[in-house]
């Protein structure tokens, strides 16, 4: 089974700053990478697929990028509804599993 | 596109319970359908797929011989029999589409508001 893990735990950051998450798999899954958002007491969205294909109807200030074993979501100018846990997760192989999250809240 | 879980609950341990999922918005018979779960507080845990036409199953090791995940094409409904329930498989259990039509691509594009299984004397 593959490992994802994320950094940072948690992210303090202000409107309008930028946000850098980073994720890493125990092993290479290729292009086979999505990132999902989620929020307190909502179901996890789809972002990214495919490392940096963003979901329709995703605004473009998401963005990510990377290959093999490390990825970066990043966030160009955080509004008010982007503070949420941020997951990712592979589908390189059996089973798909995904990170234990960045939590990115208001400094 | 429309996920509506239900049959959560509190349920003792060795007990069994039964999820449901209704969906809606799509062509329910050309998508693989998973079952992902979270514990309180925690992260996200794959637990099943059943294939677009029913043919193919797969499970977590974690619940592999206690689960079992079958479909209605007909009825468009999703369901997730659990049996020997343990204190561990206390989570909100979610209903999720896979992206590809056809085939199992294993990354998810809707979700339902999940139910809540409490396994607990």
């Amino acid at each position: 089974e593959i490992v994802m893990t994320q950094s940072p735990v948690t992210l303090s950051v202000s409107p309008g700053e930028r946000a850098t998450l980073s994720c890493r798999a125990s092993q290479s899954v290729r292009s086979n990478l999505a990132w999902l958002q989620q929020k307190p007491g909502q179901a996890p969205r789809l972002l990214i697929y495919d490392i940096s294909t963003r979901v329709t109807g995703i605004p473009p200030r998401f963005s990510a990028s990377g290959s093999g074993t490390e990825f970066t979501l990043t966030i160009s100018s955080l509004q008010s509804e982007d503070f949420a846990v941020y997951y990712c997760q592979h589908y390189n192989n059996w089973p798909p599993t995904f990170g234990p999250g960045t939590k990115v809240h208001f400094k | 596109v429309q996920l509506v879980e239900s049959g959560g609950g509190v349920v003792q341990p060795g007990r069994s319970l039964r999820l449901s999922c209704a969906a809606s918005g799509f062509t329910f018979r050309s998508y693989g359908m998973h079952w992902v779960r979270q514990a309180p507080g925690k992260g996200l845990e794959w637990v099943a797929v059943m294939s677009s036409d029913g043919g193919k199953k797969y499970y977590a090791d974690s619940v592999k011989g206690r689960f079992t995940i079958s479909r209605d094409n007909y009825e468009n409904t999703l369901s997730l029999e659990m049996n020997s329930l343990r204190a561990e498989d206390t989570a909100v259990y979610y209903c999720a589409k896979d992206f590809c039509s056809g085939g199992n691509c294993y990354y998810f594009d809707y979700w339902g508001q999940g139910t809540l299984v409490t396994v607990s004397s």
